[in-house]
C-alpha cells in the first residue's frame, strides 16, 4: 500500500526557515517524481514544485512564488523527499502536501500545517 | 487569479448530473497537455479522480467522467450522491509555469 507521510510543520516567524519531510512507503521511491502542493487557508491548491526521479537526474522545478526561497531534495536510500523553506513569508502559511507524480498526482499525503506569523 | 478557470460553485439534487468546466489557454490545455481532476474533502488528502483527460483510477466509480476539447476540459458527475459534496480541482501543465491548478469548484448536493 502506497503511503506518504509529511512531517516538520509548525509555527515560525517571518524570515525564518523550516524543513518539511515526506516519508514514502509501498513503492520504489526512486522511480517516481515527487511534488509539493500547498493550500492556504480558504484558498485552492497551489503547486509548489517537484523533483524528478533518478532516471531524469533528480532535477527540480518550482513555482514562481517560491523560486529562490524553497529547495526540494530527495534521499532515495531513505525514501524521503524534503522541502527546505527559507525566507518564509506570511503568505506561505498553508497546509503542505507531498504527492507521488504518475499520471497526475496519484497519491497524496495527509498534509502538514505551516503557520508563518510574528 | 488561477491560470485555469473553474466556476466557484455548482449544485445539483441527488440523482442528477452536473458538469464542472476548466478553461485554459493555448499555453496549457490548448497546447495538448493532459488534464487531471481531483476531489478534495476539507481535512482530508485530495484524491485523484480522473487522469489523462478521460481515465479513471481503479476504485473511482464510473459516475465520474472527464473530457477535453480545445482549450477546455470538463468533469461530469452522474447519479449525484450526498458523498460527492466536495471541492473539485482541475490540473494541467503550462509551457512556462509547469504545473497549474484551477481555482477549484465547490459542489453542493441539494
Amino acid at each position: 500500500e502506497v503511503q506518504l507521510v509529511e512531517s516538520g510543520g509548525g509555527s515560525v516567524q517571518p524570515g525564518r526557515s523550516l524543513r518539511l519531510s515526506c516519508t514514502a512507503s509501498g513503492f520504489t521511491f526512486g522511480d517516481y517524481a515527487m511534488s509539493w502542493v500547498r493550500q492556504a487557508p480558504g484558498k485552492g491548491l497551489e503547486w509548489v514544485g517537484f523533483i524528478r526521479g533518478k532516471a531524469y537526474g533528480g532535477t527540480t522545478e518550482y513555482a514562481a512564488s517560491v523560486k529562490g526561497r524553497f529547495i526540494i531534495s530527495r534521499d532515495d536510500s531513505k525514501s524521503i523527499a524534503y522541502l527546505q523553506m527559507n525566507s518564509l513569508k506570511t503568505d506561505d502559511t498553508a497546509v503542505y502536501y507531498c504527492t507521488r507524480d504518475k499520471r497526475g498526482r496519484d497519491y497524496w499525503g495527509q498534509g502538514t500545517l505551516v503557520t508563518v506569523s510574528s | 487569479q488561477s491560470v485555469l478557470t473553474q466556476p466557484p460553485s455548482v449544485s445539483g439534487a441527488p440523482g442528477q448530473r452536473v458538469t464542472i468546466s476548466c478553461t485554459g489557454s493555448s499555453s496549457n490545455i490548448g497546447a495538448g497537455y493532459d488534464v487531471h481532476w481531483y476531489q478534495h474533502l476539507p481535512g482530508t488528502a485530495p484524491k485523484l479522480l480522473i487522469y489523462g483527460n478521460t481515465n479513471r483510477p481503479s476504485g473511482v466509480p464510473d459516475r465520474f467522467s472527464g473530457s477535453k476539447s480545445g482549450t477546455s476540459a470538463s468533469l461530469a458527475i452522474t447519479g449525484l450522491q450526498a458523498e460527492d459534496e466536495a471541492n473539485y480541482y482541475c490540473q494541467s501543465y503550462d509551457n512556462s509555469l509547469f504545473v497549474v491548478f484551477g481555482g477549484g469548484t465547490k459542489l453542493t448536493v441539494l
